[in-house]
């Protein structure tokens, strides 16, 4: 079936350390993902997507990884800002074609300490 | 920067009661959905929609949900008879284009209480 889901529902990391959050995916077919970032009573801004074809995107201090054989996504981001304290959320597109709904994954909470 | 805005920002409401949560997507988007999050959970698809129609709905939408989009700028989402666990954060998303070419831009959300 459709799941997406995240190995760590809690992150803690200090100020300038690099985090790694993690996601599984199941669904084969998907072909688009996103990375979501959520602060609190907000919602979900677009941090950076990947498509299948690819394995790795870079963005401005994120790096998006992607593991088709595992079915393995995992967000990066370097040297972690107390501004980045938030729900990180994962999302795919389960199909090709159709209109194109996100599956959330669980969420995984980042606590920025200084 | 485009955005999507949503109205009310929090709605409390008794059980049994209609409610109509409003969105305006960014203009030139074509793709609109509702999603929701039950406090502390996942951000749950409800329906997309396109060309006018519904184009999708999850186990969620069921008979007491529709959505409109009377005006060409509006997208709302309608619960007729709103029951406790209706109570979540509501978000109205919008897309330019189907697949993989762009995101889905979310709005701010609507909190609903059912009282």
């Amino acid at each position: 079936g459709e799941s997406v889901g995240l190995h760590l529902p809690t992150l803690s990391v200090q100020e300038g350390d690099n985090s790694i959050i993690n996601c599984a995916y199941s669904n084969s077919a998907s072909d688009y993902f996103i990375w979501y970032k959520q602060e609190s009573g907000k919602g979900p801004q677009f941090i950076i997507d990947i498509r299948s074809n690819m394995d790795k995107r870079q963005g401005q201090r994120v790096t998006v990884l992607l593991n088709k054989t595992v079915k393995h996504l995992s967000l990066q981001i370097a040297a972690t800002q107390p501004g980045d304290s938030a729900v990180y959320f994962c999302a795919e597109n389960p199909y090709s074609g159709g209109y194109n709904k996100l599956i959330f994954g669980a969420g995984t909470r980042l606590a920025v300490h200084p | 920067e485009p955005e999507v805005t949503q109205t009310p920002s929090h709605q409390v409401t008794q059980m049994g009661q209609e409610v109509i949560l409003r969105c305006v997507p960014i203009s030139n988007h074509l793709y609109f959905y509702w999603y929701r999050q039950i406090l502390g959970q996942k951000v749950e698809f409800l329906v997309s929609f396109y060309n006018n129609e519904i184009s999708e709905k999850s186990e969620i939408f069921d008979d007491q949900f529709s959505v409109e989009r009377p005006d060409g700028s509006n997208f709302t989402l309608k619960i007729r008879s709103t029951k406790l666990e209706d109570s979540a954060m509501y978000f109205c998303a919008s897309r330019s284009s189907r697949q993989g070419q762009g995101e889905a831009f979310f709005g701010q959300g609507t909190r609903l209480t059912v009282v």
